[in-house]
């Protein structure tokens, strides 16, 4: 099972880019690397993934290295809305489920 | 679109008495999922259906938690007799059919305290 590493929690000026990483060093090949989040009190919230090839939408950008074995989320402009749990997720190899670990707590500060 | 629903959305019982559980998926979602999040820790799978059939409950202690998913559509999950470790939110995601890159989508939880 690929595991992921992260910092177990993050300040961030509001207006100011977020950027969370992520290591998963045992990832193998076709494990794609998912991003979620969670505010309080609710049920963790999709982001964004990706296998290779960085990826952008409109919560946030996902940079992946080279060799797969880290990744970075980037959200551009944080707000204070922005404050949760950030979960990097790979999923288990061959069975599309996802591990999650402890998470980045992101403090978005006024 | 309606997005993945629970209820109760909280829930106090003693030890020993039994809870269940309600979720319905997003509508045409053909996979579900039941994960336990204890507080600090992030989810686990407990089990997973693919449509009415189960695709992987390894997790899922079954001298005290069962799940059904009769109809392929809504499923409950079950607790009988709760322990107090088995306070915690416990989350329902769906996909659309489970293979590939699947984005699950979750529900809001429900949360457990066992006394």
């Amino acid at each position: 099972d690929a595991k992921t590493t992260q910092p177990t929690s993050m300040d961030c000026a509001e207006g100011r880019a977020a950027n969370l990483p992520c290591n998963h060093s045992t990832i193998s090949g076709n494990e794609y690397v998912y991003w979620y989040r969670q505010i309080h009190s609710q049920g963790p919230q999709y982001i964004i993934h990706g296998l290779k090839n960085n990826e952008t939408n409109e919560m946030a950008s996902l940079i992946i290295t080279e060799d797969r074995k880290s990744s970075t989320l980037i959200l551009p402009h944080a707000t204070l809305r922005d404050t949760a749990v950030y979960y990097c997720i790979a999923e288990e190899a061959g069975t599309y489920k996802y591990i999650f670990g402890t998470g980045t707590r992101l403090k978005v500060l006024a | 679109e309606a997005g993945v629903a629970q209820s109760p959305r909280y829930k106090i019982i003693e030890k020993r008495q039994s809870v269940a559980f309600w979720c319905n998926p997003i509508s045409g979602h053909a996979t579900l999922y039941w994960y336990q999040q204890i507080l600090g820790q992030g989810p686990k799978l407990l089990i997973q259906f693919q449509n009415n059939g189960v695709v992987d409950d390894s997790q899922l202690p079954k001298d005290r938690f069962s799940a059904e998913r009769l109809k392929g559509v809504d499923s409950t999950l079950k607790i009988q007799p709760a322990k107090l470790e088995d306070s915690a939110v416990y989350l329902c995601a769906s996909s659309l059919d489970g293979a590939g890159q699947e984005t699950q989508y979750f529900g809001p939880g429900t949360r457990l305290l066992v006394l």
